[in-house]
């Protein structure tokens, strides 16, 4: 089984509806993060939380929203879904614990925004 | 701030070539540095990993040296497969910041 899951893995929503996307982690790390995937445009950074009552902005978080249900679970809304929010959205998690810190990410959630 | 910057792609190859992809960075301090993988249609999977200057990462092949004097942790394999297509991203993670920061990654294709 993934340690990292994420639904819907692929979402199509019309302009103003508000969607929430989910992740689930298995691995027992504290820290989480959402990302999204343009092409050419690597992943940025949207939010992320290092517990579940730390949670903080990205380099772009205006139109998203997140919640930190416990530990294993990180869900990131966009309130008003706009054209331009489709991208591919990926959760990851990882572990303080360590020097690399590295990072493990889910499959991915393709959101479309018509 | 931090920054990668590694070629763009896309890089086609035949099946047994030797491959390289470039990836420089700008960081403070002593950053750690990760080669991530794309498979199509999947989430982004670590493949070596570097943690202090003349560092050599490898998994599955690939290779890559942490390069401080020249900035530097590019990303090689001296026989590519078909299976190797992918999207290869270069990251890194600045000294006590949690935060990963991604080039815009390089697609792979290799042919048979």
């Amino acid at each position: 089984d993934a340690d990292v899951t994420q639904t819907p893995r692929n979402r199509i929503t019309k302009t103003g509806k508000r969607i929430m996307l989910e992740c689930s982690q298995t691995k027992g790390h504290d820290r989480m993060y959402w990302y999204r995937q343009d092409p050419g445009l690597g992943l940025r950074l949207i939010y992320y939380s290092f517990d579940v009552k730390d949670i903080n902005k990205g380099e772009i978080s205006d139109g998203y929203s997140v919640s930190r249900q416990a530990q294993a679970k990180f869900s990131l809304s966009l309130e008003s879904a706009i054209p331009n929010q489709t991208a591919l959205y990926f959760c990851a998690t990882s572990d303080h614990r360590g020097h690399a810190y590295e990072q493990y990410f889910g499959p991915g959630t393709r959101l479309t925004v018509t | 701030g931090n920054s990668v910057t590694q070629m763009e792609g896309p890089v086609t190859l035949s099946e047994e070539a030797f491959l390289t992809i470039n990836c420089t960075y700008t960081a403070t301090g002593y950053p750690s540095l990760f080669w991530y993988v794309q498979y199509p249609g999947e989430g982004l999977q670590l493949l070596l990993k570097a943690t202090k200057a003349d560092d050599k990462g490898s998994n599955k092949g690939f290779e890559a040296t942490y390069r401080k004097e020249t900035t530097s942790f590019h990303l090689e394999k001296g026989s590519v497969q078909v299976s190797d297509s992918a999207v290869y991203f270069c990251a890194l993670r600045g000294g006590s910041n949690y935060k990963l920061t991604f080039g815009k990654g390089t697609l792979l294709t290799v042919n048979p």
